[in-house]
């Protein structure tokens, strides 16, 4: 398995307050995704990076921000969590950009805003 | 904007029988990937099989076929010998060859009947 660590695993947190995800990995891979989960929506991409310091917004980047100052983590973080952004969060890694490399997946992090 | 669907919310088949998850994709590019990734109760994202676009061959992974048809822009995912273990959430994702990000369907749930 691809070597990604995900943190936490679970969280609860009240509305209005900040939230950090965090995603490391040591597959030194380029690319990192952050996607959400909800039912009958799929997985979503929230923001996506292709470097230290490079990062760009998927089609559900409200109210979400991230950053990448090493190669091995990418932060995610919810300035003021609200009650919509209780979801399965999925940090993934990508070797290439353009061919039939598969996304690796970590085990998701659980967040419930009450 | 790539989108991908998936009819089917929930499918039923019993061990040892073969059942076919459907998916469709919308997409004005020739050059793009298609993959299966199943998901099981422990959250984790497993590929199950890949599909290049240019490969005129239906791509077969033991009991995980696929047939697709790319006129039809169809990708339609055979288990055959169903066990227990399939069990799952089923997610059918495009990626385009001129860009790295996962569009993914909403999930089929597949439930194995002993």
């Amino acid at each position: 398995d691809a070597g990604i660590t995900q943190s936490p695993r679970h969280k609860v947190t009240e509305t209005g307050t900040p939230v950090t995800l965090r995603c490391h990995q040591t597959e030194n891979h380029r690319y990192m995704y952050w996607y959400r989960q909800d039912p009958g929506h799929g997985l979503r991409l929230i923001h996506y990076s292709y470097g230290v310091k490079d990062t760009d917004k998927g089609e559900v980047s409200d109210g979400y921000s991230v950053s990448r100052s090493k190669t091995e983590d990418f932060l995610l973080t919810l300035e003021s969590a609200t009650s919509s952004q209780t979801s399965v969060y999925f940090c993934a890694i990508s070797e290439h950009e353009t061919d039939n490399s598969p996304l690796h997946f970590g085990n998701g992090t659980r967040l419930t805003v009450t | 904007a790539q989108t991908v669907t998936q009819s089917q919310p929930e499918m039923s088949v019993q061990e040892a029988e073969t059942v076919t998850l459907s998916c469709t994709y919308d997409t004005s590019e020739s050059d793009y990937y298609l993959f299966w990734y199943k998901q099981p109760p422990s959250r984790q994202m497993i590929l199950v099989i890949r599909q290049e676009a240019y490969k005129q061959q239906n791509a077969t992974e033991n009991r995980f076929s696929v047939n697709f048809q790319k006129a039809a822009k169809s990708f339609s995912l055979k288990i055959s010998d169903s066990q227990l273990g399939d069990a799952a959430m089923y997610f059918c994702a495009y990626r385009s060859g001129y860009g790295n990000k996962l569009v993914f369907g909403a999930g089929t749930i597949l439930r194995v009947k002993s």
